[in-house]
């Protein structure tokens, strides 16, 4: 079985500032993917960035960075430049690639609410 | 592309009812989802398919049928619905697995269902 904590209720960050989102995962697979969805109030889930277990360099999409540790089995997403449009839930996912068993399914964190003050 | 599309996107049901949400997607993926999220939560998976004619259940099956006879269509059904089944309800797709795992799911917008 897998499970994601994502820690932080809530967390609040000025415009313009950097912003890390916490995630740790527990899985016994050695091959995984680890996934960040953004939903605003609106209700959609966004995907905005993906990890693979054996990728050696941390992922980077736009102002979305993944903070890959392995050996401390976390993948922290950090946003740059916050902008008023961030204020959102972040969703932490993982996906076992184990064998191709796995169907592709995720499971997801808590989810961390994010506000961006101006 | 309209990508994941949703039916109905607000439902209110009584206890007892049935009902079916359904799911398409214009993508040609082979993989499909049903999660639902509940207040303070993450999304929780209820059953998901692999293609067209098969099916399996997730982390909370009970309660809800699925059925896919068309590749493109992902139906979830409740028998006899019940208040703790009061949530929001998204569909996902995806293409099957890569090498690299790293095909990420596309959701619809979301079925908002209240079970009184």
């Amino acid at each position: 079985a897998q499970k994601i904590t994502q820690t932080q209720p809530g967390m609040f960050v000025q415009e313009k500032e950097a912003v890390t989102l916490d995630c740790t995962y527990d899985t016994s697979d050695q091959s995984y993917g680890l996934f960040w969805y953004k939903q605003p109030s609106s209700g959609e889930m966004i995907f905005l960035i993906y990890q693979g277990s054996y990728d050696e360099q941390n992922a980077t999409e736009g102002r979305y960075s993944l903070n890959f540790q392995k050996a401390r089995k976390s993948a922290n997403l950090v946003i740059s430049a916050s902008q008023l449009g961030d204020s959102a839930m972040y969703f932490c996912a993982v996906r076992s690639t184990r064998g191709g068993t796995s169907y592709g399914k995720l499971t997801f964190g808590q989810g961390t609410i994010l506000t961006v003050h101006p | 592309n309209a990508g994941v599309t949703q039916t109905p996107k607000f439902r209110v049901l009584k206890t007892g009812q049935s009902m079916t949400l359904l799911c398409a997607q214009d993508m040609n993926h082979e993989y499909m989802y049903w999660y639902r999220q509940d207040p303070g939560m993450g999304l929780r998976l209820i059953h998901y398919s692999v293609g067209e004619g098969t099916t399996a259940k997730g982390e909370v099956p009970d309660g809800y049928n699925v059925s896919r006879l068309k590749k493109q269509n992902f139906l979830l059904g409740l028998e006899s619905a019940a208040p703790s089944q009061t949530s929001v309800y998204f569909c996902a797709s995806s293409y099957s697995m890569g090498r690299r795992g790293s095909y990420e799911q596309y959701f619809g917008p979301g079925t908002r269902l209240t079970v009184t």
